[in-house]
């Protein structure tokens, strides 16, 4: 069975210093990973994705991701945290068999000024 | 450029009453799919199609129905309305082949009194 955690419901940071949010995912064959972004009352939007290759994948809007098979995590990360960053963000992996997509819980992200 | 569109954007019914919500994407993706998204549930899979003529269940099947007629349409039917499935439901889909993302729409809000 595919599956992601992400065991922060919520993350806090100051707006200038490095932020992480974690994901670990549980998957049979080769992953395909992924982070989205939601804002209040909006629908999700892609950040980034692994796919194969480069254990750092960088997506939209400065953030990266690295992906680690031995720790099987795909953690999303920011040199340097804008109050605008703050939002839900979403881990998810894709089914190699049947195409569905399974999220995680999300992590909500607060910069603070 | 329209993506995925989901109406209406916001409804409230009745207890026992039925209603669609309908999304259609202009992308010609062959993977259409229905979430309910509850606060600290993350993301459920309702409903998905492969492509038209072909649906199948996801997590959180009971008490709605799908269709996919054609590619572009995948309405979703609450068949009696209950007070458990006040929610927000995005509609999203994807081309079909694993290392492609998924496109949300904007989430339809509905609330069931």
């Amino acid at each position: 069975a595919q599956s992601v955690a992400q065991p922060e419901d919520q993350v806090n940071v100051a707006e200038g210093n490095p932020l992480t949010v974690k994901c670990t995912y549980s998957v049979s064959g080769n992953p395909y990973l992924f982070w989205y972004v939601q804002y209040p009352n909006r629908g999700l939007q892609f950040l980034l994705k692994y796919i194969t290759g480069d254990n750092l994948v960088k997506g939209s809007y400065g953030f990266e991701a690295e992906f680690n098979k031995s720790q099987t995590s795909f953690h999303l990360k920011k040199p340097s945290a804008l109050v605008s960053d703050s939002a839900l963000y979403f881990c998810a992996v894709r089914a190699n068999t049947g195409n569905q997509f399974y999220f995680g819980t999300g992590t909500s992200l607060t910069v603070i000024p | 450029n329209a993506g995925v569109t989901q109406t209406p954007k916001f409804q409230v019914l009745k207890t026992g009453q039925s209603m669609t919500l309908q999304c259609a994407q202009d992308m010609n993706h062959e993977y259409m799919s229905w979430y309910r998204q509850d606060p600290g549930m993350g993301l459920r899979l309702i409903h998905y199609s492969v492509g038209a003529g072909i649906t199948d269940q996801g997590e959180v099947p009971n008490g709605y129905n799908v269709s996919r007629s054609t590619t572009e349409d995948f309405p979703l039917r609450l068949l009696s309305a209950a007070p458990s499935q006040t929610s927000v439901y995005f509609c999203a889909s994807s081309p079909g082949s694993f290392g492609n993302t998924i496109y949300f729409g904007e989430g339809s809000w509905l609330t069931v009194v």
